[in-house]
């Protein structure tokens, strides 16, 4: 059965640095989310992605994050400046084409920022 | 704003019982739909269960049901004959409809299947 992919599972970098999270969705997939789950904290929204442009956002995702489809498979966030609150389980999403399609999840990466 | 909540942080049953783990929900919205999410340990987050709202009738998935109560914005899991396997966090998560379809998640339960 096919699955959303996410590189690395777990990433360590320095408060400043950028970091580049990666997540290949579901093939014929065309709805691609980003989510992210602080420690002890509820798996919160932090953008949506159609047709190579972001659908929605929420607050929490400012000009420090962007995302990228660069090649048509792969579906990534950038942080260009981390935090140290940025440190995080980053889940990545991907959804068929109906609202009741449901979404299907990666395994996440974990983000630290030392 | 639209917010879920799950009122049991850590919940355990015997194998083969039946458990309940809550969720409610806040919102303004009529149409949306309500999902169940099981996320084994160290693995990525699988449907369980959906509900949409404009169904009266509640959503069964062989072992696993819902209790949908629209007008108490409740919406509990059942799980009958629990089995090892079933030992996960469960979420709780809301989708408003005709939106980028983004989800409200609860906090999660973690469930523990006892032998």
């Amino acid at each position: 059965e096919p699955e959303v992919t996410q590189t690395p599972s777990h990433q360590v970098t320095q408060m400043g640095q950028e970091v580049i999270l990666r997540c290949v969705p579901i093939s014929n997939h065309l709805y691609f989310y980003w989510y992210r789950q602080i420690l002890g904290q509820k798996v919160e929204f932090l953008v949506s992605f159609y047709n190579n442009e972001i659908s929605e956002k929420s607050e929490i995702f400012d000009d420090q994050f962007s995302v990228e489809r660069p090649d048509g498979s792969n579906f990534t966030l950038k942080i260009r400046s981390t935090k140290l609150e940025d440190s995080a389980m980053y889940f990545c999403a991907s959804r068929w084409r109906s609202s009741y399609n449901e979404q299907f999840f990666g395994p996440g990466t974990r983000l630290t920022v030392l | 704003a639209q917010t879920v909540t799950q009122s049991q942080p850590e919940m355990s049953v015997q194998e083969a019982e039946t458990v309940t783990l809550s969720c409610t929900y806040d919102t303004s919205e009529s149409n949306y739909y309500l999902f169940w999410y099981k996320q084994p340990p160290s693995r990525q987050m699988i449907l369980v269960i959906r509900q949409e709202a404009y169904k009266q009738q509640n959503a069964t998935e062989n072992r696993f049901s819902v209790n949908f109560q629209k007008a108490a914005k409740s919406f509990s899991l059942k799980i009958s004959d629990s089995q090892l396997g079933d030992t996960a966090m469960y979420f709780c998560a809301f989708m408003k409809q005709n939106t980028g379809n983004q989800f409200y998640f609860g906090t999660g339960t973690s469930l523990t299947v006892i032998p």
